[in-house]
């Protein structure tokens, strides 16, 4: 099974927002409410920032936000912020095989 | 601290053998569920491995299906990866990550810092 999809690299100035979509497929994205977002800076582990397709971990600031429509979910940063350069995959419940599949990644740069 | 801490990783010749360990602390082992997620250097994350609390439920991606073997001793709160038949495409970084509710599927809220993996001659 394919990754799900993402745009190599997303941009905005501190302070703008941005949103990045995953589109996946009616087996993975598009069949389950298991769409989940991690933020990954450079040498880090992943880190959760969005589950169950637009709720956020205790410690996730509400500038990001997740939603989905279809087979097309996507996250959105609001008041852009130096820290929140990184890279960002989404994720989806896939069933059995795959489990999971990931999204193949957004660089997000804060100019 | 919920905290995981991968252990294991090195450089294998292709065709080798390998098993990365991951341990728990902070929280109740036996009562979550877990996985093993890898990163190529410079690429994504790849899905690779789940086990459910009891292995009771146990997937494999297919690039590792019939080579990998995923295990847990709930005594010692240790997840293991059991690698076989490796090859250059298996270098990577490997996380273990537990799951954050349980029938799993939901999501990954806790992961280690990764153990790396290079195969090659």
């Amino acid at each position: 099974q394919s990754a799900l999809t993402q745009p190599p690299s997303a941009s905005g100035s501190p302070g703008q927002s941005v949103t990045i979509s995953c589109t996946g497929t009616s087996r993975d994205v598009g069949a389950y409410n298991f769409v989940s977002w991690y933020q990954q800076h450079p040498g880090k582990a992943p880190k959760l920032i969005i589950y169950e397709v637009y709720k956020r971990p205790s410690g996730v600031p509400d500038r990001f936000s997740g939603s989905k429509s279809g087979n097309t979910a996507s996250l959105t940063v609001s008041g852009l912020q130096a820290e929140d350069e990184a890279d960002y995959y989404c994720c989806s419940h896939g069933g059995s095989n795959p489990f999971y599949v990931f999204g193949t990644g957004t660089k997000v740069t804060v100019l | 601290e919920e905290q995981l801490v991968e252990s294991g990783g090195g450089l294998v010749q292709p065709g080798g053998s390998l098993r990365l360990s991951c341990a728990a602390s902070g929280f109740i082992f036996s009562t979550y569920e877990f996985n093993w997620v890898r990163q190529a250097p410079g690429k994504g994350l790849e899905w690779i491995s789940y086990i459910s609390d009891t292995e009771s439920a146990i997937y494999y991606a297919d690039s590792v299906r019939g080579r990998f073997t995923v295990s847990r001793d709930n005594t010692q709160n240790l997840l293991y990866l059991q690698m076989s038949s490796l090859r250059a495409e298996d270098t990577a970084l490997y996380y273990c990550a537990r799951e954050k509710a349980a029938a799993g599927g939901d999501s990954l809220d806790i992961w280690g810092q990764g153990t790396m993996v290079t195969v090659s001659s």
